[in-house]
């Protein structure tokens, strides 16, 4: 099945920087990616998400980037704030497909004053 | 708060025992989705139920059950429970009921089931 993993377990940026959270998938056959956002003793809550073909996508604050060539696609997120420190999930999804999301397992984002 | 809720927020049992979870979800939504998070496997999707039928199922161990009454709340059923069933289960809900996750979904808060 499709298997998604996180560069990275930890990151760590200053209050107003920009923060990159990257992803890998080794399975082409998502349909879309979600990016879900996770914070400490709470359920994932979606932030945004890029149909397979597109290469970017914008929210508010937040920008998706997909790069099918490398398999690989990131969240940055602008002006990071205290209130985005949390567990971020990236998951890559098959349309009308039973087992049909896997979610990689994370990355840390802790965000410092 | 997303709408999404579940019953109960902690689970304390014995190996061997059964468990049932419970889940609420958004008022009109129609879908179901029970999902694993443990340390060493990150969000795991286990099933799908879409207005009381099984939609989609994903990595669900065969001791593991679920149903979606009339009422639209689901249950969670954990039978022969094992130390690695440890984890937090997560529920949500969407409206739509196109096979598999959508954008649309909400997540309830968890139920923390530890086995000991």
């Amino acid at each position: 099945g499709e298997s998604v993993g996180l560069h990275l377990p930890t990151l760590s940026v200053q209050e107003g920087d920009n923060s990159i959270i990257n992803c890998a998938y080794s399975n082409s056959a998502s349909d879309y990616f979600i990016w879900y956002k996770q914070e400490s003793g709470k359920g994932p809550q979606f932030i945004i998400d890029i149909r397979s073909n597109m290469d970017k996508r914008q929210g508010q604050r937040v920008t998706v980037l997909l790069n099918k060539t490398v398999k690989h696609l990131s969240l940055q997120i602008a002006a990071t704030q205290p209130g985005d420190s949390a567990v971020y999930f990236c998951a890559g999804v098959r349309d009308n497909y039973g087992q049909n999301f896997v979610f990689g397992p994370g990355t840390r984002l802790s965000v410092l004053p | 708060d997303s709408g999404v809720t579940q019953t109960p927020k902690h689970l304390i049992t014995a190996t061997g025992q059964r468990v049932t979870l419970r889940c609420s979800p958004r008022s009109g939504d129609l879908s179901v989705y029970w999902y694993q998070q443990s340390l060493d496997q990150g969000l795991q999707f286990l099933i799908q139920y879409y207005n009381g039928e099984e939609r989609a199922k994903g990595n669900i161990l065969e001791r593991f059950s679920a149903q979606q009454f009339p009422d639209l709340h689901s249950e969670l059923n954990l039978s022969s429970l094992e130390l690695g069933d440890s984890a937090l289960y997560f529920c949500a809900s969407s409206v739509v009921g196109t096979r598999g996750l959508n954008t649309e979904a909400f997540f309830g808060q968890g139920t923390r089931l530890t086995v000991v």
